[in-house]
């Protein structure tokens, strides 16, 4: 039968490059947003957060950018290696509308990395 | 640290049938939530706990229900098992006032 799986967005790079997933978030009020990495069979591991107040930051080999003024997030991969090859998960941390956020995370579709040697 | 703990790793079920996934963390956390994804999506929240005693309902939590009398343990109760619970569940817990989230490695459950 048909997996779902097989409409993730996907991404494929060559071992070295740099790589770019791209994500679009839909509340405006989220405080901060997180990036995952899910390995085949293995829960969420998270690779870097950003809030919403910032518009870059940086992790080790890794870059996220938020565009506010578009609802868009983006996580940059410097030198992929194949051990990079993953479900990336893009997700927002929502505040209600007292403006407390408790975690309750909404999380994007995913996109499939595949990193060739 | 063990970190975040689940039981069992895999599950079948008959409809109608009840079960309890069990979840544990040993980092102290006081925040912990339960993740429901299905094939080829991103995780969707069934129900979170702040501490404690004190649980509230996510973005999908009917057919399931929590309790949390400890610090450590969060176990997701389903009382009449449908196809439609098919799906892998992820336990995770974080600190406040610290965005990270530490997953379990899930359990998953078919039901049929």
């Amino acid at each position: 039968g048909e997996s779902v799986g097989l409409h993730l967005p996907t991404l494929s790079v060559q071992e070295g490059d740099n790589s770019i997933i791209n994500c679009a978030y839909s509340n405006s009020a989220s405080d901060y947003f997180i990036w995952y990495k899910q390995e085949s069979g293995k829960g969420p591991q998270f690779i870097i957060d950003i809030r919403s107040n910032m518009d870059k930051r940086q992790g080790q080999r890794v870059t996220v950018l938020l565009n506010k003024t578009v609802k868009h997030l983006s996580l940059q991969i410097a030198a992929t290696q194949p051990g990079d090859s993953a479900v990336y998960f893009c997700a927002e941390n929502p505040r209600n509308a007292g403006g407390t956020s408790y975690g309750k995370l909404t999380f994007g579709q995913g996109t499939i990395l595949t990193v060739h040697p | 640290n063990a970190g975040v703990t689940q039981t069992p790793k895999f599950r079948i079920l008959k409809i109608g049938q009840s079960m309890t996934l069990q979840c544990t963390q040993d980092m102290n956390h006081n925040y912990m939530y339960w993740y429901r994804q299905d094939p080829g999506m991103g995780l969707k929240l069934i129900y979170y706990s702040v501490g404690a005693g004190i649980t509230d309902k996510g973005e999908v939590p009917n057919g399931y229900n929590v309790s949390r009398s400890t610090t450590e343990d969060f176990p997701l109760r389903l009382e009449l098992a449908a196809p439609s619970q098919t799906s892998v569940y992820f336990c995770a817990s974080r600190k406040p006032g610290v965005p990270e989230q530490y997953f379990g490695p899930g359990t998953r459950l078919t039901v049929t």
